[in-house]
């Protein structure tokens, strides 16, 4: 089945504990990309990668680091979580970055930080 | 610069009625335009798209969207509501100027629900 896999689906961690969020995509797509979710703010892109080792800030990068050393990965990474992190996080992927492609789109990780 | 803007939070339908979630656009270019719905504890899925072409677009599970240039919208509308279409419907749009940049805009969302 093709799909965008997300691990964990739910954490809860303390501030400035160093966490990982994995996405993998079995479906050869070139473009991922990280949202995260919050209430009355809808979606908002935190990095996306055109291709391997090409990566780039979306709208809300600050504390968030990702990597795309391979094509089906695309792991988010928080070095020092904050509270203000808290949120409902997609991983969604795309075959290209052109205009017309949608995204698939992970099950979410729900992300809390005390 | 793009933009999109999903003016109601709640839209309330009965079941077998007509229901329009209402999604405006703004780009420097030509619109590509998506709506994606979003079920309790999933993520969103894809409903459909306008990239050129027919103005009424049709998608999965009988929705369909109407593309007006003029009004700058993107109206999700589907004949006869379901119980089972309650759920957070999503507006995106890209804008065929962006500059280098493809990333697309979503709106806020709009939690459609669906009184039996």
């Amino acid at each position: 089945e093709a799909q965008v896999t997300q691990n964990p689906r739910y954490l809860i961690t303390v501030t400035g504990k160093k966490l990982t969020v994995t996405c993998s995509q079995n479906m050869n797509h070139e473009y991922m990309s990280w949202y995260r979710q919050d209430p009355g703010l809808g979606l908002r892109q935190i990095y996306y990668s055109m291709n391997v080792e090409v990566t780039d800030k979306g709208d809300v990068p600050e504390g968030y680091k990702v990597s795309r050393k391979e094509k089906r990965n695309f792991p988010l990474i928080l070095e020092s979580p904050s509270p203000n992190q808290t949120s409902l996080y997609f991983c969604a992927s795309s075959q290209s970055s052109s205009l017309g492609w949608g995204y698939t789109f992970g099950s979410g990780t729900r992300l809390t930080v005390v | 610069a793009q933009s999109v803007a999903q003016p109601e939070d709640q839209v309330n339908v009965a079941e077998g009625n007509p229901l329009t979630v209402k999604c405006t656009y703004s780009v420097s270019g030509n619109p590509y335009l998506f709506w994606y719905v979003q079920y309790p504890n999933r993520g969103l899925q894809f409903l459909l798209k306008y990239i050129t072409g027919d103005n009424l677009v049709k998608g999965s599970y009988g929705f369909e969207a109407e593309f007006n240039k003029s009004q700058t919208s993107f109206h999700l509308k589907k004949p006869s509501a379901l119980v089972s279409d309650s759920a957070l419907y999503f507006c995106a749009v890209r804008d065929s100027i962006s500059g280098g940049s493809y990333i697309p805009t979503f709106g806020r969302g709009t939690s459609l629900i669906v009184h039996p």
